[in-house]
């Protein structure tokens, strides 16, 4: 199973919107993608679940979406916070876990 | 609040084979025997790879791995202990990572808790 591909990097000033692609074979984007923060030296954050679901607690600045084989993550009103690697991945057929390559979110 | 709590890592020398353990505590929801139990890792500098995981024995209780650590690897559970293992034989240098335990509350198509991670270093 291949990685899902992502940009390597996006960057926005404070209070702008951004986007963070997820790519795969047709077969690799279900209705399950999920997305995940990484903060330096922490462990992953589930930000987004089931292609748009927000988990309890997470900010309504975050929203996921999807279409064709492509998922994409909206980060709005860009906080000093929000500066950190996000991952996207898949839950396959096959009951496995396939990440995407990451994307580091710079706040300028 | 579900915890999970990582331990065994270390320097090993390539070749050699390592335990990691990963006591669970706080399954109110549903009792940890019900959890599909993953392991994530992540190499320095690098993405998340996902290890493996074990079906709760309700399930089946198969394991399902990645193609570089299949055959290799061996995920195993405890329930008694609340406790999931990862059995890493015949480690490579490409195995260091920082090794994640990890389980998804609402569902198994996400992982929506995580360890602290625990650091494997294969070196000589």
């Amino acid at each position: 199973q291949s990685a899902l591909t992502q940009p390597a990097s996006v960057s926005g000033s404070p209070g702008q919107s951004i986007t963070v692609s997820c790519t795969g074979a047709s077969s690799d984007v279900g209705s399950y993608v999920s997305w995940y923060q990484q903060h330096p030296g922490k462990a992953p954050k589930l930000m987004i679940s089931d292609v748009s679901h927000r988990p309890s607690g997470i900010s309504d600045r975050f929203s996921g979406s999807k279409s064709g084989n492509t998922a994409s993550l909206a980060i709005s009103g860009l906080q000093a916070d929000d500066e950190a690697d996000y991952y996207c991945s898949s839950y396959t057929n096959s009951g496995t876990h396939v990440f995407g390559t990451g994307t580091k979110v710079t706040v300028l | 609040e579900v915890q999970l709590v990582e331990s065994g890592g270390a320097l090993v020398k390539p070749g050699g084979s390592l335990r990691l353990s990963c006591a669970a505590s706080g399954f109110t929801r549903n009792p940890f025997s019900y959890a599909w139990m993953s392991w994530v890792r992540q190499a320095p500098g690098k993405g998340l790879e996902w290890v493996g995981r074990i079906k709760s024995k309700s399930d089946g209780g198969k394991t399902d791995y990645a193609a570089p650590v299949k055959g290799r690897f061996a995920i195993s559970r405890d329930d008694s202990e609340n406790t999931v293992f990862l059995q890493m034989n015949s480690l490579k240098a490409e195995d260091t990572a920082v090794y994640y335990c990890t389980t998804g509350i609402v569902g198994a198509a996400t992982l929506d808790s995580w360890g602290q991670g625990t650091l494997v270093t294969v070196s000589s």
